[in-house]
């Protein structure tokens, strides 16, 4: 049970390249999320998708776009990298099965480092 | 969505117990309380959540006030692999009326453990 799977773990890029980042999570779970985390802010939410088929916007979702391909994977990308988007990237996921279970926990992966020159 | 204020650090020495404030002055009735970690170099970790009675679980206690305003993440014996930053997060229970039910973190309590 490998849990929340994120690849690659490090990534560096030059400002106006593109690239998409993958995860994918083996618990079966409906809902999906990418936040991002830079010294001092914290953990800001990009997008989540609650349940498969469907994707909401967070808190800083421009400069990106997300897929839901499945159940299982949630893929964000970056059409047009640039230095502000340095950052450390985190996929988590929560099951959901009803009205009350919006409270189940995030499982979060390790993170992707992603350096744009 | 309802913020939460956290103290940026603490400090504990090992094997005592630490209490971690969190004031949530305009949490709604129905706001979910979550409380997460981060050890370096890793993902946030699930910790423990509560709504209104305090909660117990094998890694913490959570105490949450009367009112609701503020509530308390307790390690009972703080142990060197406890020093991570905690975050302390208001969660709707559900999507409808602006809520969207997602997580928002905010800075989070840094704790440093001394051996």
């Amino acid at each position: 049970n490998a849990g929340v799977t994120q690849t690659p773990k490090f990534q560096v890029l030059k400002t106006g390249q593109s690239m998409t980042l993958q995860c994918a999570q083996d618990m079966n779970h409906n809902s999906m999320y990418w936040y991002r985390q830079d010294p001092g802010m914290g953990l800001r939410l990009i997008y989540y998708s609650a349940s498969e088929g469907t994707t909401d916007k967070g808190e800083v979702p421009n400069g990106y776009n997300v897929s839901r391909l499945n159940k299982r994977e949630f893929s964000l990308r970056l059409e047009s990298a640039a230095p502000s988007q340095t950052s450390v990237y985190f996929c988590a996921s929560s099951e959901r099965t009803g009205g009350s279970s919006y409270n189940s926990p995030l499982h979060f992966g390790n993170g992707t480092r992603l350096t744009v020159t | 969505d309802a913020k939460t204020t956290q103290p940026n650090s603490m400090e504990s020495n090992e094997e005592e117990p630490v209490h971690l404030p969190c004031n949530h002055s305009t949490i709604s009735g129905t706001d979910y309380i979550h409380w997460y970690r981060q050890l370096p170099s890793q993902g946030p970790e699930y910790v423990i959540h509560g709504l209104t009675s305090n909660v117990n679980n094998r890694m913490a206690s959570l105490a949450i006030a009367e009112d609701r305003k503020s509530s308390t993440l307790i390690l009972h014996r703080a142990t060197l692999r406890d020093a991570a930053v905690y975050y302390c997060i208001l969660r709707p229970p559900k999507p409808g009326s602006g809520n969207t039910g997602k997580l928002i973190f905010g800075q989070g309590t840094t704790l440093q453990v001394k051996p």
